[in-house]
């Protein structure tokens, strides 16, 4: 079983919708992030919180510590929002110095 | 963007040759990481270093080696590669433990024939 599970793994939408994605994880963690990656590889992070919410631009991401669940939403999605995104966790179950992460969720947005 | 360079960026080798993939940070930041990433898998921890000849392993450690001999260089030795490590290899950087933002860098995809 993952420790980091992700929802839905794959997603299709059409430029302009509300776009949310889902992780729930369950242990206690220390803090969670959320990270995009293009096709083409590159890796990169896009919000690390630990409690409450963060906002950058069009992207938001949420997390319910009690319910060990976080959502990313994306508002007005452009087709350069396209990408893999991805959740992962530290904890100290895992050691406090590394990150375990999901598998991802494929975002698709169409023109 | 964080100064973190990997390289090479591809490898083609054969099963049972030594390789060593190299990362090199500008950003002298203390810890690095050392990733595999593959389909259905995600990324999974090979090894990682808290700081100059300081290192631990991660979930996926066997059959790799790695060595930090300084606080910018950490490498990543396949000492005797296999077809199952044929993967996507990310490094990453951090200014301290798992809590804070990590910064990636390209990648090296690595094919084992």
């Amino acid at each position: 079983k993952n420790e980091v599970e992700q929802s839905p793994q794959n997603l299709t939408a059409q430029e302009g919708e509300f776009i949310t994605i889902n992780c729930s994880y369950s242990v206690g963690i220390s803090a969670l992030h959320w990270l995009q990656q293009h096709p083409g590889g590159g890796i990169v992070s896009l919000f690390m919180l630990s409690s409450g919410k963060k906002k950058h631009g069009r992207l938001i991401a949420t997390i319910n510590i009690q319910e060990k669940h976080s959502s990313l939403h994306i508002t007005a999605s452009h087709p350069r929002d396209s990408a893999v995104y991805i959740c992962a966790v530290t904890s100290s179950n895992f050691g406090n110095e590394k990150l375990t992460f999901g598998t991802g969720t494929r975002l698709t947005i169409i023109p | 963007d964080a100064g973190i360079t990997q390289s090479p960026r591809h490898k083609v080798t054969e099963t049972g040759t030594p390789v060593t993939l190299r990362c090199h940070q500008t950003e002298n930041h203390r810890y690095m990481y050392w990733y595999r990433q593959d389909p259905g898998h995600g990324l999974r921890l090979i090894h990682y270093s808290y700081g100059v000849k300081d290192t631990d392993k991660g979930e996926v450690s066997d059959g790799y080696s790695v060595s930090r001999s300084k606080t910018e260089d950490f490498l990543l030795t396949l000492e005797s590669a296999t077809s199952s490590q044929t993967s996507v290899y990310f490094c990453a950087i951090s200014e301290a433990s798992g809590d804070t933002e990590q910064f990636f860098g390209p990648g090296t995809r690595l094919t084992v024939l």
